[in-house]
């Protein structure tokens, strides 16, 4: 079946602009999680939804990131006002449910100019 | 979370065995002992995991040291498919440990070669 998916795969933009990844998760899993990757590091925790809310947003680095899964699938990861310090690859995970195994995806690459 | 420590890189031959160490001294009854890996270019992937006892599927087998303040991950026949980071994670799935609502805390990882 389908695994998770992330749009674009790739997003370069210039400092200070807007930007928004998606990530479909796989169908059914209610969990799903973000991380951000910077280069030789492991992935680091940003923010978890069960369902369409957020239980745990205690990884956001800072205000000008916020995330939504209205609908409780397709979930939305924004960034404002954008930081040479924000480019990172970001994956989506997502797991039928808490403590069952995280299925992550290729990851979104943003480059910030 | 209870920390881990993992060599930063390993290498082997293929087709022969591979065994990944991973440190965990401060782990707690609660923690359960989880490895992802992560191919070049690619998100992570669920390896196996365990609490107690020693654990096999169909990718790796896991053994857990019985004070389980170490494990090891073990490949039984390397291929070059398998070179990746290897990332050795503890989860609390106790309900006192509920408030990381299942997040995985990753570490540095070891960089796995596998040389043909």
């Amino acid at each position: 079946g389908a695994g998770v998916s992330q749009t674009p795969s790739n997003k370069v933009t210039e400092k200070g602009k807007y930007v928004e990844l998606r990530c479909d998760p796989i169908s059914g899993h209610t969990a799903l999680y973000w991380y951000r990757q910077s280069l030789g590091q492991g992935p680091e925790f940003l923010i978890y939804f069960q369902g369409t809310g957020a239980a745990d947003d205690s990884g956001l680095p800072n205000d000008r990131f916020f995330a939504v899964r209205p609908e409780g699938s397709v979930s939305t990861l924004k960034i404002q006002r954008t930081e040479r310090g924000d480019s990172a690859v970001y994956l989506c995970a997502s797991s039928l449910g808490l403590w069952d195994e995280q299925f992550f995806g290729p990851g979104t690459r943003l480059t910030v100019l | 979370d209870a920390k881990t420590t993992q060599p930063n890189s390993m290498e082997s031959n293929e087709e022969e065995p591979v065994h990944l160490p991973c440190n965990h001294s401060t782990i707690s009854g609660t923690d359960y002992i989880h490895w992802y890996r992560q191919l070049p270019s690619q998100g992570p992937e669920y390896v196996i995991h365990g609490l107690t006892s020693n654990v096999n599927n169909r990718m790796a087998s896991l053994a857990i040291a019985e004070d389980r303040k170490s494990s090891t991950l073990i490949l039984h026949r390397a291929t070059l498919r398998d070179a990746a980071v290897y990332y050795c994670i503890l989860r609390d799935q106790s309900s006192a440990g509920g408030t990381s609502y299942g997040k995985l805390t990753f570490g540095q990882g070891t960089i796995l070669t596998v040389h043909p």
